[in-house]
């Protein structure tokens, strides 16, 4: 069955620890996304990839890093984990054709203490 | 800018009585306005897609519509299975990124 996947599901870890958040889909999609969510507000981009080896900054990228060497997998770095980051970090592909718009994951719940 | 506006920010009914959630937009050029549907800890779930005024498109209890400054999604009869964040996004012409609004928190109580 085609699906995208994240894990962990839930993280919990401390400051300043070096983190990566898991992303795989079956679906063959070339397009692939990292957003973070918080309760009640807009699901704000983080890094978009077009396909291998394409990676693009969206509007909080700073303080994380994505790659793209498989069209399969895209995992989210932080390289320093910081209670700002604490959230929900849901992560999505979509076809070219954009018909169904994005598949998300179920997403990855990060606690940082 | 392109902007996504969404109301009421939370909505209680009962179950059976019909309402409407409110997708207010700007964009430029859209080439798709997106409704979902997510579950407290699961990512959204595709609904619809519209892409012209005057489109509507309908699964089970839902039917969503399209002018060309907002969108409308119509609950008839709602069961307490309906209950969800709906949320609405435009995609704006010439970009694969699209702008979400904060959503609509929708409780159906049997």
């Amino acid at each position: 069955e085609a699906d995208i996947y994240q894990t962990p599901r839930y993280l919990v870890i401390g400051t300043g620890k070096k983190i990566t958040l898991e992303c795989s889909q079956t679906m063959g999609h070339d397009k692939m996304y990292w957003y973070q969510q918080d309760p009640g507000m807009e699901l704000h981009l983080i890094h978009y990839s077009y396909g291998v080896n394409s990676t693009e900054k969206g509007d909080l990228s700073s303080e994380s890093t994505v790659s793209r060497i498989r069209t399969e997998h895209f995992p989210l770095t932080l390289e320093s984990a910081r209670p700002s980051h604490t959230s929900q970090y849901l992560c999505a592909s979509s076809e070219d054709s954009w018909i169904y718009g994005y598949t998300f994951g179920s997403g990855t719940r990060l606690t940082v203490v | 800018e392109d902007q996504v506006t969404q109301s009421p920010e939370a909505l209680r009914l009962q179950e059976g009585e019909s309402s409407s959630l409110n997708c207010s937009y700007t964009v430029s050029g859209l080439r798709g306005l997106f409704w979902y549907r997510q579950d407290p800890g699961k990512g959204p779930e595709f609904l619809f897609t519209l892409y012209s005024a005057g489109e509507e498109k309908e699964k089970e209890r839902l039917k969503a519509t399209l002018t060309k400054k907002e969108s409308f999604l119509h609950i008839t009869a709602p069961k307490p299975e309906d209950s969800a964040t709906y949320l609405c996004a435009v995609r704006p012409g010439g970009s694969y990124i699209p702008t979400f609004g904060r959503g609509t928190s929708l409780i159906v109580h049997p």
